[in-house]
């Protein structure tokens, strides 16, 4: 199975700040895979789509970079909304497999 | 409005059996995958299979193969996920998915509001 490194596990930001989450794939995924936002006790969201595709309705403060093994996650200006746990997913193969997250915290 | 819709929450003992269901609404049932996600309390996110509700054609991940069954009836639009023994170490927050066919490979864009299991004696 491929396994989805993320990193950092959590991090501590502020209001505003530009935030950055790296995902390393075990072996290249092309560009497939997805970025999610998961609040707590709610169902994650999907944030970006084929590595760098905004889904409808998500804000343009989030975007995301890459392909093969290295995919980036990045929030440009953090706002208070945006505290929760975030992980990649990548659909290249089965079975699917998560990062193991990344919670943004306020700092 | 598309949406998954899960069925309740469940205490069960181990030993029993349990099926859990996610009804799709709102959109062609057949047309999408089916994935569903495990989240044990206070850990990340585990893909544990997927069916296609057009055939019911199913994966697993090898974590998940043989512990649980993945189901669909496309008369009713629902998926299933099922155990036949339950152990202590299901107790979990099941989500279910709706895969869409993206440019590069797919993506989860329609998600259930999660199905709490709770295993113990």
């Amino acid at each position: 199975a491929i396994q989805m490194t993320q990193s950092p596990s959590s991090l501590s930001a502020s209001v505003g700040d530009r935030v950055t989450i790296t995902c390393r794939a075990s072996q290249g995924i092309r560009n497939d895979l997805g970025w999610y936002q998961q609040k707590p006790g709610k169902a994650p969201k999907l944030l970006i789509y084929a590595a760098s595709s905004l889904q409808s309705g998500v804000p343009s403060r989030f975007s995301g970079s890459g392909s093969g093994t290295d995919f980036t996650l990045t929030i440009s200006s953090l706002q208070p909304e945006d505290f929760a746990t975030y992980y990649c997913l990548q659909d290249y193969n089965y079975p699917q497999t998560f990062g193991q997250g990344t919670k943004v915290e306020i700092k | 409005e598309v949406q998954l819709v899960q069925s309740g929450a469940e205490v069960k003992k181990p030993g029993e059996s349990l099926r859990i269901s996610c009804k799709g609404s709102g959109y062609s049932f057949t047309s999408y995958w089916i994935s569903w996600v495990r989240q044990m309390p206070g850990k990340g996110l585990e893909w544990m299979g997927r069916i296609d509700p057009s055939d019911s054609y199913t994966n697993y991940s090898p974590s998940f193969q043989g512990h649980v069954t993945i189901s669909a009836d496309k008369s009713i639009s629902t998926a299933y996920l099922q155990w036949s023994s339950l152990k202590a170490s299901d107790t979990a927050m099941y989500y279910c998915a709706r895969r869409v066919v993206v440019v590069a490979g797919g993506a989860f864009d329609i998600w259930g509001q999660g199905t709490m299991v709770t295993v113990s004696s």
